[in-house]
């Protein structure tokens, strides 16, 4: 029940084009979704965030939609460009007290072709 | 500010060695996590450590172990190392695990056992 799930294991897409990750959960106490990119040879680095009171979150070409009653969120990167290949994780927060546990999915490989 | 900094960046072990990993947190970050990162597993949480104390553990065996000094640097120790345990090793920072969301992560030590 604290799983996340994550799919695509890895995606190609062209330059200009639009990606899409999602991500499903099961446990309604996660109350705050990161994603996280990583590139290689670099440790992840907080993309963009949102909590469960909203639909939708959009930074720039980054957008995140969330699904509170299908218990999905999504990435959607516009206008793809090649230096947006990485790797891409979600993950949700639960928070219990005063201690937080952070559940990843396991990433999707993003390779933009130009 | 001075990111997340992990030393060695890359580490080459035996089997049956023992190897110690260091971090220095952002300045001002208290909490300290590590995690693993292999290949198809993501992401797995190994221990956070807040005030010189442990504050969660992930399901790791005893040869994984870590600890945190009063000015917040953190190390952690592998003891008989396993060929199962190369991995990047990353660590991650944050001000303060109860109220914090944001988690900064070094580039991580690279370690591999032949």
């Amino acid at each position: 029940q604290q799983q996340v799930k994550q799919s695509p294991q890895s995606l190609i897409v062209q330059k200009g084009g639009i990606s899409i990750i999602n991500c499903a959960y099961e446990n309604t106490a996660f109350d705050y979704f990161p994603w996280y990119q990583q590139f290689p040879g670099k440790g992840p680095a907080l993309l963009i965030a949102i909590r469960p009171d909203v639909s939708e979150k959009k930074e720039g070409r980054f957008t995140i939609s969330f699904n509170k009653s299908a218990k999905q969120f999504s990435l959607h990167i516009m206008d793809s460009q090649p230096g947006d290949s990485a790797t891409y994780f979600c993950a949700a927060t639960l928070n219990a007290g005063n201690n937080r546990k952070l559940i990843w999915g396991l990433g999707t490989s993003l390779a933009v072709n130009p | 500010k001075a990111g997340v900094t992990q030393t060695p960046r890359y580490l080459i072990k035996t089997r049956g060695q023992q190897v110690t990993l260091s971090c220095s947190p952002i300045s001002g970050h208290r909490s300290v996590s590590w995690y693993q990162q292999t290949p198809g597993q993501g992401l797995q949480f190994l221990f956070e450590y807040f005030s010189e104390t442990q504050r969660n553990k992930g399901n790791f065996p005893g040869r994984f172990s870590g600890r945190q000094f009063s000015n917040s640097r953190s190390e952690m120790n592998v003891s008989t190392l396993e060929l199962g345990d190369s991995a990047l090793y990353l660590c991650a920072s944050s001000l303060d695990p109860g109220t914090s969301e944001k988690l900064f992560f070094g580039s991580g030590t690279q370690l591999s056992v032949l």
